[in-house]
């Protein structure tokens, strides 16, 4: 099983839409965890961190964690075409010397 | 702030070759990475410097190696150029080790051939 598990996608919703990333992990120790972006040619670049159970909400993006399931997920309201990039996952795991990452999940948004 | 910077951002060399990539950041972290991407295979940590004058192996560290010149600064080296080693490669920093926020810098694009 792999660290962390994202569907690479490509996830294609139209523009207005919500926008549903999912991760999962298997450290059942993971404390804190990261949405990056990565727009094609680009960095990652942080948009979001989630550190305990529950909802947290920034602007248009929504990171939800559920520890007992190992399961953290990015909502996107009101998707835009600049939205369109690859988000990766990447939970911190304890005693970790850096982050694990996953491979990303493509998200298309068609105008 | 210019945050992480990298150079060169493009690079190819011939089978054999050696380079040095630079990487610096002036956001006073202490934990400096350095990353390959290749497609499909996302993010692979090669080595990481936890503070300055300390440096240790990832999972992908052969053909690979470091310096922490100082606490602004984590080069990484290719002594021997390989086809495999075709990549892109990221540093980051973070305040602290152990899987705090990371920030990426723009990355080189090294082609082999």
């Amino acid at each position: 099983q792999k660290e962390v598990e994202q569907n690479s996608g490509p996830l294609s919703v139209p523009e207005g839409a919500i926008a549903s990333l999912n991760c999962t992990y298997s450290d059942r120790v993971s404390q804190s965890f990261f949405w990056y972006r990565q727009y094609s040619g680009k960095s990652p670049e942080l948009i979001m961190s989630i550190y305990s159970n529950g909802d947290k909400e920034d602007g248009r993006f929504t990171a939800q964690l559920n520890k007992a399931s190992q399961y953290v997920s990015l909502l996107i309201r009101d998707s835009q075409p600049s939205d369109s990039a690859t988000y990766l996952c990447a939970p911190r795991g304890t005693g970790r010397r850096a982050l694990t990452f996953g491979s990303g999940t493509r998200l298309q948004v068609q105008p | 702030n210019a945050g992480v910077t990298q150079t060169p951002k493009f690079q190819v060399l011939k089978t054999g070759q050696s380079m040095t990539l630079q990487c610096a950041q002036d956001m006073n972290h202490n934990s400096m990475y350095w990353y390959r991407q290749d497609p499909g295979m996302g993010l692979r940590l090669i080595y990481y410097s936890a503070s300055e004058g300390t440096t240790d192996k990832g999972e992908v560290p052969n053909g690979y190696n470091v310096s922490r010149l100082n606490k602004r600064e984590f080069s990484l080296r290719l002594e021997s150029a390989a086809p495999s080693q075709t990549s892109v490669y990221f540093c980051a920093s973070s305040v602290y080790g152990g899987g705090d926020e990371q920030y990426f810098g723009p990355g080189t694009r090294l082609t082999v051939t």
